[in-house]
């Protein structure tokens, strides 16, 4: 596509559910990161794919939150047992490996009721 | 671990005048990159400009500009000749190390308010 996607743009879910948010990156680039961003903040990071494999997921805050890439290509992050504290915007990016800039999506707004 | 600090929450201006968004940043890396992103109301994080910590020559993307003062570990953004539509939440951003991908550090952001 022409730029990054993500789906859905909003979402809200009641506290203790599961939720999958996804992000389609720009054809070809191989790095996908996933941010985190919560109101008047700069975004946090949570994860990075270089291909299939997470190679950094340093910032993932527990283990309710896990992202899959298994095709190198869309990712998931995948929320479990939602919590108040998880609603925030999350963001998805990518890059052409060997290239300096990231290519953002527009976000999901994920609202924990 | 990298850090980086935007002490202006807001800042104000009038078309057509330059302005400064102040960025200082801290990291152990010897090896490291700063970038500058734009907010705009919908959401998405657009890049502006680079500036790699060897380069020799400050950064410059048509109206924005970087002044990289690496003795003081600042790394400031200026907008010539501001336009209505450069009202936006600006951030400053860090990926320390040697290659070209990896996390960015983020800072908390200032919001540019351009005045007609």
């Amino acid at each position: 596509g022409a730029g990054v996607s993500q789906t859905p743009s909003n979402k809200v879910t009641e506290k203790g559910k599961y939720v999958e948010l996804r992000c389609d990156p720009i054809s070809g680039h191989t790095a996908l990161y996933w941010y985190r961003q919560s109101l008047g903040q700069g975004p946090e990071f949570l994860i990075y794919f270089q291909g299939t494999g997470a190679a950094d997921d340093s910032g993932l805050p527990n283990d309710r939150f896990f992202a899959v890439r298994p095709e190198g290509s869309v990712s998931t992050l995948k929320i479990q047992r939602t919590e108040r504290g998880d609603s925030a915007v999350y963001l998805c990016a990518s890059s052409l490996k060997g290239n300096t800039e990231a290519f953002f999506g527009q976000g999901t707004r994920l609202t924990v009721v | 671990a990298q850090k980086i600090t935007q002490t202006q929450p807001g800042m104000f201006v009038q078309e057509k005048e330059a302005v400064t968004l102040d960025c200082t940043y801290d990291t152990s890396d010897p090896s490291y990159g700063l970038f500058w992103y734009k907010q705009p109301s919908s959401g998405e994080m657009i890049f502006l400009i680079y500036q790699g910590s060897y380069d020799q020559q400050n950064a410059t993307e048509g109206r924005y500009s970087l002044n990289f003062q690496k003795a003081r570990k600042s790394a400031n953004l200026v907008i010539s000749a501001s336009q209505l539509g450069d009202s936006a939440m600006y951030f400053c951003a860090m990926r320390a190390g040697g290659t070209s991908y990896g996390k960015l550090t983020f800072g908390q952001g200032t919001i540019l308010t351009v005045h007609p």
